[in-house]
């Protein structure tokens, strides 16, 4: 299993980029790289996904470079509500292949 | 994206009780769901692995006496925690896979268990 490494906090201001990149110096050729939302006392939110180059959908970019040994997740002019934690992960997308967190980016987002 | 529902979303047992925790996909069927614990500002943790029809395969270090899982259908998985103690007490969360859209995971909303 490939092991994410990410780090534990950053904070932000209102309307500003923030990148978040996940280090997976050992992911196999077959792993997807995927990132989740997580905001307290709930369960976490897909946000998106991408095997390689850059990926973008209504809410974040995914870029990743040829290597595949890291990944940077995007947030566009983030908001307050943005303020959660992101977890980086890697998978296979198989059905009964399981997904195991890492300690993930505790976002704060400051007014 | 698919819906993941879990009920109840908060419990409180007494000690020795046992509790069992819901986790329906709602718009389509999953052979393989799985049920993560987790404590206060830590990650998540796997539990177990959920399979349709035979027995769920366990993370090391959970009792499967203790986390009993039950997977009778294709939209339903539940988890019974027996003989609950105050250490019980956690944050759980299920999971599937929607096969239909590309494999991504979905979590569901995650019930909150006290034990007393």
């Amino acid at each position: 299993l490939a092991k994410t490494t990410q780090p534990i906090s950053m904070d932000s201001y209102e309307g500003q980029e923030v990148n978040i990149t996940c280090s997976h110096n050992n992911i196999a050729t077959n792993d997807y790289i995927t990132w989740y939302q997580q905001f307290p006392s709930q369960g976490p939110r897909f946000i998106i996904q991408g095997y390689k180059t850059k990926v973008t959908n209504e809410v974040a970019s995914l870029f990743i470079p040829a290597d595949r040994k890291s990944s940077t997740l995007s947030l566009p002019r983030v908001s307050l509500s943005d303020t959660a934690v992101y977890y980086c992960l890697v998978d296979i997308k198989a059905a009964g292949n399981k997904l195991t967190f890492g300690g993930g980016t505790r976002v704060l987002v400051k007014p | 994206g698919a819906v993941v529902s879990q009920h109840p979303s908060r419990v409180i047992c007494k000690s020795g009780t046992s509790v069992k925790i819901e986790c329906r996909s709602l718009d389509f069927q999953a052979t393989t769901m799985f049920w993560y614990r987790q404590f206060p500002k830590k990650s998540l943790m796997l539990m177990a692995t959920s399979n349709e029809g035979s027995k769920a395969t366990y993370e090391q270090g959970v009792e499967k006496d203790k986390f009993l899982i039950n997977h009778a259908s294709l939209t339903l998985s539940t988890l019974t925690v027996t003989s609950a103690h105050p250490e019980d007490s956690s944050f759980y969360i299920c999971s599937a896979r929607d096969l239909r859209t590309g494999g991504e995971q979905y979590f569901g909303p995650g019930t909150r268990l006290t034990v007393t």
